[in-house]
């Protein structure tokens, strides 16, 4: 599965639209883009993932650039609520077994 | 949310001592996994298993066990427990379709 490169932490303004970045730079053309978000002490929750085209639900935006090297997250509206660590995973999908590889990921902060 | 139950929730036990962690799903899917989480570290794969009495190693597995007798359960057996296994783990569940994974609460073990 390809590395993924995240920063280590973001601030945001509640209410204001949080851009989370991830470089995959080394993905190839059968890995998709997940992402996941942990909030403290609870179970990683799954938010979204992609190929080639940019998706969205109810809970974020994904936009993944033309040669798929990197991905932005798009929380639309922050809230504290959101103040979590999200990860970025590329894998392959339908293959034996989801061993998703979870880096440190992100820590954002949302503030009042 | 999915139907994931891990017990306990919290433990404490000593150097050398056996320990079972379990991991109740009422999905009824395929796959299931346990990792660990430890700060420096994101989550790290010990086992998982494909099916029942399916199970394979993860990334992490040395000192650890695991069974799967019925789907909806997932053991993992610490056989004497070290130091080093003081940790949060989380069990996950997916359906291979569709690949993400959803997560328990978490087991916060510590080993004194």
């Amino acid at each position: 599965d390809a590395k993924t490169t995240q920063p280590t932490s973001m601030d945001c303004a509640e209410g204001r639209a949080a851009n989370l970045p991830c470089n995959h730079s080394t993905i190839s053309g059968n890995e998709y883009v997940y992402w996941y978000r942990q909030i403290h002490s609870q179970g990683p929750q799954y938010i979204i993932h992609g190929l080639k085209n940019n998706e969205t639900n109810e809970m974020a935006s994904l936009i993944i650039t033309e040669d798929r090297k990197s991905s932005t997250l798009i929380l639309p509206h922050a809230t504290l609520r959101d103040t979590a660590v999200y990860y970025c995973i590329v894998r392959v999908r339908e293959t034996s077994g989801s061993r998703l590889t979870f880096g440190e990921g992100t820590q954002l902060t949302v503030n009042p | 949310d999915a139907g994931i139950t891990q017990s306990p929730r919290h433990k404490v036990t000593e150097t050398g001592t056996p320990v079972t962690l379990r991991c109740h799903q009422t999905e009824n899917h395929r796959y299931m996994y346990w990792y660990r989480q430890d700060p420096g570290h994101g989550l790290r794969l010990i086992h998982y298993s494909y099916g029942v009495k399916d199970t394979d190693k993860g990334e992490v597995s040395d000192g650890y066990s695991v069974s799967r007798s019925k789907t909806e359960d997932f053991l993992l057996t610490l056989e004497s427990a070290t130091s080093s296994q003081t940790s949060v783990y989380f069990c996950a569940i997916s359906e291979l379709s569709t690949s993400w994974l959803y997560f328990g609460a978490g087991t916060r073990l510590s080993v004194l």
